[in-house]
Parts: structure tokens; C-alpha cells; sequence
């Protein structure tokens, strides 16, 4: 089946610098990416909708400027979390549409991330 | 926009019994209904899913039903083991055009104890 490669799998990281957390579709190309928010004990909540070749269309709420999403080719998405801030300490987790499959989503296997 | 509720929160059961876990959706355009198995630190994993034009479907011990009158579909697990512990999504999506979004219901804790 599909699978989507999500790394790191965890990352700490001090107040003020960036992180990036990739996301690739191994076995399939993926013209859209998702990329979820989760916080502890809590449900994924979607921060973006990333598509290959142009800009990512934000949720409400959420700070385009400071997570910033890249889908420069059909394989991979990433997210870099600037100037990242102990609340940014969160769990993100990506999906993949597999095209031509109704509802081909395949989630990755997440990132934690710290912020110190 | 779409709302998906989500109960219990938390399930608790013994190794052998069945779980049942309930979600009901507010946009009758939704038309896809997956459930997600997440495990501590990982991603969600589809476990089964179910269209609008099906009212049941059945995997091994872990079944589906949708009611899209009442607006509601249910997770049933029966002869639960202890790797079946774990936190359960249920998830509504509209349309199959376009890069449709899910969107989640709560959550639930389900714990199998031996």
C-alpha cells in the first residue's frame, strides 16, 4: 500500500530557531499534502493544505508566517516551523492523497517537537 | 462546516468483550467515513471506512454502520484483544472532488484489559 515517510520522528529544539519536518510519499506521487496539528489527548487538528507547484492554502488561525509550507515536487512537502516558541511543542503529523484513489489518505508517522 | 462528535471519550473493557464507539456528523454532504487507530507517538492508521451508498461494512472483528438519516455511523470491535488499546478517530469528509479535507472527531481511549 501507500506509505508516506514523515522525519524526524522527534526534534528539540531552543526558543527562537527553526525546524523543518519533511514529508515524502514513498510509493506515489502526491499533488496534495495535509499537515495536521496535535496536541496531547487531543484530536488532529488540520493546519494546512499543501499542493505541489503552488502556495499552501492555510486554515483559520494559523500562521502562514511562521509555519511555512513548501511542495516543490510531487514527492515532497515540508514544514518549517520558524522562530518556534515553547507553545509551538506539539505533535504534526502529514497525509498524502494518493491520486486517483477516492479518499487515498495515508498519514505519516508523525514528528514530535519540542521547543526549550 | 463539518462537525463530527465523538463518545465515549473513554472505553474501558475486558479481553473478548465488544466495543462500540459512536460519531455523528452535521453536513449531509459528507459522504466518506473512515476510522483511524492511532498508537502512542505514531500516526493514525486506517482501520476501515464506509461510503454513503453502504450501510454496514465488515472487516474481521471490526464492522461499521452508517445511519446517514440520523446522521451517525458507529465503530463496532468485538472480541477485543490487548493490542486492540489504543485511541480511535472517526472522521467525516465531503465530496470525493478536489483535495477534500477530514475533519476528526475527539477521540477515544479504548483500553482492553486482559
Amino acid at each position: 500500500g501507500a506509505v508516506v515517510s514523515q522525519h524526524p520522528s522527534w526534534v528539540i529544539c531552543k526558543s527562537g530557531t527553526s525546524v523543518k519536518i519533511e514529508c515524502r510519499s514513498l510509493d506515489f506521487q502526491a499533488t496534495t499534502m495535509f499537515w495536521y496539528r496535535q496536541f496531547p489527548k487531543q484530536s488532529l487538528m488540520l493546519m494546512a493544505t499543501s499542493n505541489e507547484g503552488s502556495k499552501a492554502t492555510y486554515e483559520q488561525g494559523v500562521e502562514k508566517d511562521k509555519f511555512l509550507i513548501n511542495h516543490a515536487s510531487l514527492t515532497l512537502s515540508t514544514l518549517t516551523v520558524t522562530s518556534a516558541h515553547p507553545e509551538d511543542s506539539s505533535f504534526y503529523i502529514c497525509s498524502a492523497e494518493e491520486p486517483g484513489q477516492f479518499y487515498g489518505y495515508t498519514f505519516g508517522s508523525g514528528t514530535r517537537l519540542t521547543v526549550v | 462546516g463539518e462537525n463530527v462528535e465523538q463518545h465515549p471519550s473513554t472505553l474501558s473493557v475486558q479481553e473478548g468483550d465488544s466495543a462500540v464507539i459512536k460519531c455523528t456528523y452535521s453536513d449531509s454532504a459528507s459522504n466518506y467515513f473512515p476510522w483511524y487507530k492511532q498508537e502512542l507517538g505514531k500516526g493514525p492508521q486506517l482501520i476501515i471506512d464506509i461510503r454513503s451508498n453502504v450501510g454496514e461494512k465488515k472487516d474481521q472483528r471490526i464492522a461499521v454502520t452508517l445511519n446517514k438519516t440520523a446522521k451517525h455511523f458507529s465503530l463496532h470491535i468485538t472480541e477485543t484483544q490487548p493490542e486492540d488499546s489504543a485511541v480511535y478517530f472517526c472522521a467525516a469528509c465531503p465530496a470525493p472532488r478536489g483535495f477534500q479535507k477530514l475533519v476528526f472527531g475527539t477521540g477515544t481511549r479504548l483500553l482492553v484489559s486482559p
